[in-house]
């Protein structure tokens, strides 16, 4: 069964750090893309990251660039995000999702074909 | 980046079909035809739809297909069946190896 499951979600105070992991199964995780999105309460989605199956291709979204750092480590089939400086704004549920194509890259995008069921960021003090 | 734009709700009594743009910009659905479609029931992860504009997965009825003119892409469902009520969300490739998600639309099957 091809699973993709979160952890490290937790309470964190406003301006200190929480490191997430994503452990994949039942696909072979380098040969794909992966990403995190998160999802607010009661907003919609929003991509935060993505990470080439090789790792030379790094992309963040203007809202965490400079305060995240996704990287993966293929040999343990997992993903992580570092989150650093965190915001109040920061708090959602974070999702690892696997991209469609089976090229490792962003590109041909296939959508993101399989989601965890996410961790849960609260940051308050 | 601004998320592109979805109306808040829609709605259609079973059997009948319903169709949800998603607009935005001649950088992201307008250049790219890398639009994706997600299905969101309450409390669950969110469920790819519709890639590449009008592509379905496997296992992704027929009834669901996809189409983009200009800015604006649209997600049609056919036959609306009483589990088709969800949130669903556009997703645009943006260029420079960054997404943008729509703003949701909620179908709801009367």
């Amino acid at each position: 069964e091809v699973q993709l499951v979160e952890s490290g979600g937790g309470l964190v105070q406003p301006g200190r750090s929480l490191r997430l992991s994503c452990v994949a199964s039942g696909f072979t995780f380098d040969d794909y893309a992966m990403h995190w999105v998160r999802q607010a309460p009661g907003k919609g989605l929003e991509w935060v990251s993505g990470i080439s199956w090789n790792s030379e291709s790094i992309a963040y979204a203007d809202s965490v660039k400079g305060r995240f750092t996704i990287s993966r480590d293929n040999a343990k089939n997992s993903l992580y995000v570092q989150m650093n400086s965190l915001r109040a704004e920061d708090m959602a549920l974070y999702y690892c999702a696997k991209g469609g194509d089976t090229s490792g890259f962003f590109l041909p995008d296939h959508g993101f074909d399989v989601w965890g069921q996410g961790t849960t960021v609260t940051v308050s003090s | 980046q601004s998320a592109l734009t979805q109306p808040p709700s829609a709605s259609g009594s079973p059997g009948q079909s319903v169709t949800i743009s998603c607009t935005g910009t001649s950088s992201d659905v307008g250049y790219y035809n890398y639009v994706s479609w997600y299905q969101q029931h309450p409390g669950k992860a969110p469920k790819l739809m519709i890639y590449e504009v009008s592509k379905r997965p496997s296992g992704v009825p027929d009834r669901f297909s996809g189409s983009k003119s200009g800015n604006t892409a649209s997600l049609t469902v056919s036959g609306l069946q009483a589990e088709d009520e969800a949130e669903y969300y556009c997703s645009s490739y943006a260029g420079s190896n960054n997404y943008v998600f729509g703003t949701g639309t909620k179908v709801t099957v009367l």
